[in-house]
């Protein structure tokens, strides 16, 4: 299976500190990509890591890629309290096949 | 850019019945359409990915003559539930992408749908 897998699966922080979640998969991907989640609702891509790139940055976030480790980061600066929902790393294999994990669920705190 | 709307976003039907859910690409082609059903505070699972013009391929364990998925268009992608049973209740998402140098889904909202 190429799911990715989240850790932790629940964080909760206070808002102004940063949040990192950490996702590991299995075998070779073409890229890897973050989605968040709001509770019953739609993904929103948030940001693409290439296989062949190691750190990308967009706005507050910053996502690292590893694939000698097979594992992603994603940082969080500055969180603020519209930042909680779940957060999911998509590997994505040939085909354009997109496997989820279980997510991280982020709470930030007022 | 890049929106992706779904409708109905919530339906509600008798055991038995069929419903359809749509999924539409407003603003760009959609060569292909991925899928997924999500169970509360799960992941999402990928059902199956649909291509213009062809048939849907199905993920292992995926009733293909129970979900029937019809890429009809560029810009739609229909998904019935066929035979609906309160076990099918669950919350449907659509993603897609076109085939140019754009290697990001943009999902829809999702449909949730309760079988009684």
């Amino acid at each position: 299976s190429q799911q990715g897998e989240e850790d932790p699966q629940a964080l909760s922080i206070q808002e102004g500190e940063n949040a990192t979640m950490n996702c590991s998969y299995k075998t070779s991907i073409n890229n890897l990509q973050w989605y968040r989640q709001n509770s019953g609702r739609g993904l929103v891509h948030l940001i693409l890591i290439r296989s062949n790139e190691r750190e990308k940055h967009s706005g507050r976030l910053r996502v690292t890629l590893d694939t000698s480790k097979k594992s992603s980061s994603l940082l969080i600066t500055a969180s603020r309290a519209a930042d909680t929902a779940s957060y999911f790393c998509a590997p994505e294999t040939s085909g354009s096949r997109l496997t989820f994990g279980e997510g991280t669920q982020l709470t930030v705190n007022p | 850019g890049a929106v992706v709307s779904q409708h109905p976003s919530w339906v509600i039907c008798k055991s038995g019945t069929s419903v359809k859910i749509e999924c539409r690409s407003l603003d760009f082609q959609a060569t292909t359409m991925f899928w997924y059903r999500q169970f509360p505070k799960q992941s999402l699972m990928l059902m199956a990915t649909s291509n213009e013009g062809s048939k849907a391929t199905y993920e292992q364990g995926v009733e293909k003559d129970k979900f029937l998925i019809n890429h009809a268009s560029l810009t739609l992608s229909t998904l019935t539930v066929t035979s609906a049973h309160p076990e099918d209740s669950s919350f449907y998402i659509c993603s897609a992408k076109t085939g140019l140098e754009m290697y990001e889904q943009y999902f829809g909202p999702g449909t949730r749908l309760t079988v009684t």
